[in-house]
């Protein structure tokens, strides 16, 4: 079975550009959620999705951060414009359900120049 | 903030000695999830311990949890080079997403 996949792995952006992540969850989960995780703030939850449906959004990150989840085998993460202060690396994981295991994809690092 | 005192931040020990990194948590949980990240990959589920459960051992880990005091600790025992990555601990509020402590470095030197 593949794990969770995360295109691109590294990017890097200009101030004032638009970027997208994308995400591919584990097969059959139910549960997808974007991370941004820096040494400083530790993992901050940015979207919880639960079979498709928007349960939580990371009430800092509302203004600039769009996640979505297209269909329950693909998810996008768009920051718009982007920030210097937006570099970190973004980690997304399916889980099959509460109180289960997240598995995370390998995760995107990015830079904002 | 769920977490009340932090974890330690980071930890060096030698090759075989035993190590214990603790989380504190301020609402009720039903599980503790702890999670171990290598450099330059996701965090891994290495134990997954239930609030009806007081310990949890997996090989050389061993995690456990206290509800009264709202605390969870995990071991490792003979700590190896291998075991040298961030370990997190994370809380499971119902119908919520995971909530995560800040990592505690493990770093295990020859």
């Amino acid at each position: 079975d593949a794990g969770v996949t995360q295109t691109p792995r590294h990017e890097v952006a200009e101030k004032g550009q638009t970027i997208i992540l994308k995400c591919e969850p584990v097969s059959g989960h139910n549960d997808l959620f974007w991370y941004r995780q820096t040494k400083i703030q530790g993992l901050e939850l940015l979207s919880y999705f639960r079979s498709k449906s928007l349960m939580e959004d990371g009430g800092a990150f509302k203004d600039r951060f769009k996640a979505e989840m297209l269909n329950s085998s693909f998810s996008t993460l768009k920051i718009q414009p982007t920030e210097p202060k937006d570099s970190a690396v973004y980690l997304c994981a399916s889980s099959p359900g509460a109180y289960a295991e997240q598995f995370f994809g390998p995760g995107t690092r990015l830079t904002v120049l | 903030s769920q977490w009340g005192e932090e974890n330690l931040q980071a930890l060096s020990i030698q090759e075989g000695e035993d190590v214990t990194m603790n989380c504190s948590y301020k609402t009720y949980t039903t599980v503790v999830h702890w999670y171990r990240q290598d450099s330059g990959r996701g965090p891994a589920l290495i134990i997954l311990i239930r609030s009806n459960e007081r310990e949890k051992r997996s090989g050389r880990l061993r995690a456990t949890l206290d509800t009264s005091s709202q605390s969870s600790s995990l071991s490792i025992t003979a700590a190896q080079c291998e075991d040298t990555a961030v370990y997190f601990c994370a809380t499971d509020e119902k119908g919520r997403a995971l909530i995560f402590g800040t990592g505690t470095t493990v770093s295990v030197s020859p």
